[in-house]
């Protein structure tokens, strides 16, 4: 699976959008990008992932480059419970067999969201 | 349901003793996984299983045994832990062992070794 690069942290104002970027430059077309974050003292928790297009849920919105080398997630209106560290995972789908999917967390983003 | 239950949430064992955690999800995933989190790192995974079967061991050592009874619910064994052992240690399920599932996470188990 490709490295994955994310600054340390991030600050962002209440109610503003944050955009967390990841550097992914080595990524193979099979290779989807993950995004979690894990709030203080509780589990990781799944947001969104692509392939190649841009995605959108409840929660955030993914942005993929033309050439996936890099991505943004965007959470469209920060509040105080999006402090969090975000996780960008890239992950190669295809593989067969069992034990095919292992998530391997770099350092992640500290977003801390200010009032 | 989309919820993985762990207990304890809180756990201090000395170095001899034999206990264990457990995780439990009802939202029949035939993915379970054991990740282990010290303070201020991200979470390391240590076991998988497939289809109630240990297909991933992270060169976890063996006084860690994971068991998976049944497809809703996996435990984790310890005995001769050592300080270095305290960590949340965090299950997760996914709907298949694949990418393109995303994994649920239970809120961990805190555990202090002492």
């Amino acid at each position: 699976d490709a490295k994955t690069t994310q600054p340390p942290s991030m600050d962002c104002a209440e109610g503003r959008a944050a955009n967390l970027p990841c550097n992914h430059s080595t990524i193979s077309g099979n290779e989807y990008v993950y995004w979690y974050r894990q709030i203080h003292s509780q589990g990781p928790q799944y947001i969104i992932h692509g392939l190649k297009n841009n995605e959108t849920n409840e929660m955030a919105s993914l942005i993929i480059t033309e050439d996936r080398k890099s991505s943004t997630l965007i959470l469209p209106h920060a509040t105080l419970r999006d402090t969090a560290v975000y996780y960008c995972i890239a992950l190669e789908s295809g593989r067969s067999g069992a034990g095919s999917y292992q998530l391997t967390f770099g350092k992640g983003t500290k977003l801390s969201v200010i009032p | 349901d989309t919820e993985v239950t762990q207990t304890p949430k809180h756990l201090v064992m000395g170095m001899t003793n034999k206990k264990s955690l457990k995780c439990e999800q009802h939202m029949g995933h035939r993915a379970m996984y054991w990740y282990k989190q010290k303070a201020k790192k991200p979470p390391e995974l240590m076991f998988v299983y497939s289809y109630e079967k240990l297909s991933i061991n992270e060169s976890v050592p063996s006084r860690f045994s994971p068991e998976c009874p049944n497809s809703s619910l996996l435990n984790l064994h310890l005995h001769a832990l050592q300080p270095e052992d305290s960590a949340l240690y965090l299950c997760a399920s996914s709907q298949e062992p694949q990418v393109g599932y995303e994994q649920y996470f239970g809120p961990g188990t805190r555990l202090t070794v002492t």
